[in-house]
């Protein structure tokens, strides 16, 4: 059964690094998603990106975030400045088709921290 | 706007107990998804069922099964005879199929269900 891939399974990294979280999504998937989970916390949404654009971000999603598509297959999520709040565990969703959740998949997530 | 309450922080039952979860959302859709997904110790999310709002018929799979009341805007999931192997995090979640909207997932707080032997 395809698979949304994240790389790494856990990325540790000082406060103010840069870091980028990898996803590829499934091949014949166009709508893509991060989401957050704190620890001990829900899982809350991101960002959406289609077509080569956001489609819709979370208050979550400020200024130190941002995401691209560099080569058609990866998904990546990038935190320019990391802070300890951003300590998390990240996942990647991808789905084929909007509204109708069709193949809606989530990756085994990144676990971050931030130390 | 979304939301989904699941009101059981932590539930504890003795193996081969049944247990009931308890979810309850909000959408001003009239067209949605419901979603159910178990999060072992491990940390990933573990997708169980998903259900159009258009189809009010409970299902059963194996010891699972789930009981969708639209008139009370409930997704309860039970399970039968449960296995220690079930203790998990247990979400419910919602996405609204609309057309003009994405279709990002909006998830319940989670319960934490622990299966004593």
């Amino acid at each position: 059964e395809p698979e949304v891939t994240q790389t790494p399974s856990h990325q540790v990294t000082q406060m103010g690094q840069e870091v980028i979280l990898h996803c590829v999504p499934i091949s014949n998937h166009l709508y893509f998603y991060w989401y957050r989970q704190i620890l001990g916390q829900k899982v809350e949404f991101l960002v959406s990106f289609y077509n080569n654009e956001i489609s819709e971000k979370s208050e979550i999603f400020d200024d130190q975030f941002s995401v691209e598509r560099p080569d058609g297959s990866n998904f990546t999520l990038k935190i320019r400045s990391t802070k300890l709040e951003d300590s998390a565990m990240y996942f990647c969703a991808s789905s084929a088709r909007q509204s109708t959740n069709y193949g809606y998949t989530f990756g085994s997530g990144t676990r971050l921290t931030v130390v | 706007a979304q939301k989904v309450t699941q009101a059981q922080t932590e539930i504890s039952v003795v193996e081969k107990e049944d247990v009931t979860l308890d979810c309850v959302y909000e959408t001003r859709d009239t067209t949605y998804y419901l979603f159910w997904y178990k999060q072992p110790p491990s940390g990933e999310l573990v997708f169980l069922i998903r259900r159009n709002s258009f189809d009010e018929q409970n299902e059963i799979s194996g010891r699972y099964s789930w009981n969708f009341q639209k008139s009370t805007s409930s997704f309860n999931f039970t399970i039968t005879a449960s296995q220690v192997v079930d203790s998990a995090v247990y979400f419910c979640a919602l996405s609204e199929a609309n057309e003009a909207r994405d279709d990002k997932i909006i998830f319940g707080k989670g319960t934490r269900l622990h299966i004593l032997p």
